[in-house]
């Protein structure tokens, strides 16, 4: 198994400029969220998903948009870069509620 | 959401010292966690802990979740134990799912 697998591992964007980061994972969980670590942070939740075709937002989901069409995908899409949106991201998987999270290596995105 | 306060937010030990680490949340939680960031800034999964003691190695964690606080120790300490140690913790009902992190504790160990 890969685990959780982020793509890509870094991004520099201009402002205004839109991009996806992608998540997947091959464990078959069906809990996928994604954070953002920021520094002397720990990390907030931006969008969480308990299962294909369900997505709730979470402590900081302005400016971002997500989907998941699949149990094993969940991208995250900035319509419009920032640079208050300069952070490391994080997406994380658990079977269900009340489970381990895992972590893939994180996408370090810098927007100018 | 759920407060997680974790202490001490910075810590500086030498080589072969123990070390204990605390995190303190606001709210009763469905588990905790304990992770550890490395240089390289991967998050690595210690302890998967709701309640009760369990050990791995040198390290060991303690959670009373009716008293609301964990315990993360560190014996013999090694160059390598050196990176952020977060707690954090998933909330029940509405908030299942969803991890509450505190700050994290940014340990140095020296030879």
């Amino acid at each position: 198994n890969a685990g959780v697998t982020q793509t890509p591992k870094f991004q520099v964007l201009k402002t205004g400029q839109s991009m996806t980061l992608q998540c997947a994972q091959d464990m078959n969980h069906e809990y996928m969220s994604w954070y953002r670590q920021d520094p002397g942070m720990g990390l907030r939740l931006i969008h969480y998903s308990v299962g294909a075709g369900i997505t709730d937002q979470g402590e900081v989901p302005n400016g971002y948009n997500v989907s998941r069409s699949t149990t094993e995908d969940f991208p995250l899409r900035l319509l419009s870069a920032a640079p208050s949106q300069t952070s490391v991201y994080f997406c994380a998987s658990s079977l269900q509620g009340a489970e381990p999270q895992h972590f893939g290596d994180g996408t370090r995105l810098s927007i100018l | 959401g759920i407060q997680v306060e974790q202490s001490p937010p910075d810590l500086i030990l030498q080589e072969g010292a123990n070390s204990t680490l605390r995190c303190n949340f606001s709210d009763s939680v469905n588990n905790l966690q304990w992770f550890h960031q490395n240089p390289w800034g991967q998050l690595i999964n210690l302890f998967y802990i709701p309640s009760g003691t369990k050990q791995n190695g040198r390290l060991s964690a303690t959670t009373v979740a009716t008293e609301r606080y964990s315990l993360l120790y560190i014996s013999s300490s090694q160059t390598t134990d050196s990176g952020v140690y977060f707690c954090a913790v998933e909330g029940r009902g509405s908030t299942l799912g969803r991890l509450y992190f505190g700050r994290g504790t940014q340990l140095t160990v020296w030879p």
